[in-house]
């Protein structure tokens, strides 16, 4: 089946410095991925729409300077939390869809990076 | 976007089926049912899906009445290790995005 891998699992930072996540998809290629964020004992929410080759869509609410999204390649996209607080620690997960699947129907997720910023 | 609405909670023991409604009472012609599992500090895993009527597979089935605005997802013989947050998700093909509600946490009892 179609596998998605998240680098690193945990990251422990000190505040003002920046993380780099990466997502990829292992087995299959994702023209789009999505990144979601999810704090303790809540759903999560979908933070971004990553597009290979063109910008990121952010969702209302979400600072676009702040998590910055590249995706440079068909297999991997990477969110990098800029300028980190506190306030960011938090779970971030990504998604994708094989190009036969599409995206509202089913989608692969990561393990996960939990970030922690001190 | 279709909004879905589950119970927050639901509680079970060993050897039981559990069934979990879920409301979704604007959703579009195009949509899709989807069910994902998630355990603490992991990614949501896909369970199944479905569009109308019954679907089932090695773990679960979903049924759909014909006018869609709802969707039960039914474990048959559940054990501890069924444990988790279980998510009833509208897939929008307008926008390509899923779109997670609350969620429904399962406790399974011994």
């Amino acid at each position: 089946g179609a596998v998605v891998s998240q680098h690193p699992s945990r990251v422990i930072c000190k505040s003002g410095t920046s993380v780099k996540i990466e997502c990829r998809s292992l087995d299959f290629q994702a023209t789009t991925m999505f990144w979601y964020r999810q704090f303790p004992k809540q759903s999560l929410m979908l933070m971004a729409t990553s597009n290979e080759g063109s910008k990121a869509t952010y969702e209302q609410g979400v600072e676009k300077d702040k998590f910055l999204i590249n995706h440079a390649s068909l297999t991997l996209s990477t969110l990098t939390v800029t300028s980190a607080h506190p306030e960011d620690s938090s779970f971030y997960i990504c998604s994708a869809s094989p190009p036969e699947r599409p995206s509202y129907n089913e989608q692969f997720f990561g393990p996960g990076t939990r970030l922690t910023v001190l | 976007l279709a909004k879905t609405t589950q119970p927050i909670s639901m509680d079970s023991y060993e050897g039981q089926e559990v069934n979990i409604t879920c409301s979704h009472n604007n959703i579009a012609t195009n949509d899709y049912i989807t069910w994902y599992q998630q355990f603490p500090s992991q990614g949501p895993r896909f369970i199944i899906q479905g569009y109308k009527t019954k679907v089932t597979n090695e773990v679960a089935s979903l049924f759909i009445p014909a006018d869609r605005k709802s969707s039960t997802l039914s474990l048959p013989r559940v054990s501890l290790s069924d444990t988790a947050v279980y998510y009833c998700l509208v897939g929008s093909s307008n926008t390509g995005k899923l779109i997670f509600g609350q969620g429904t946490t399962l406790q399974v009892k011994p």
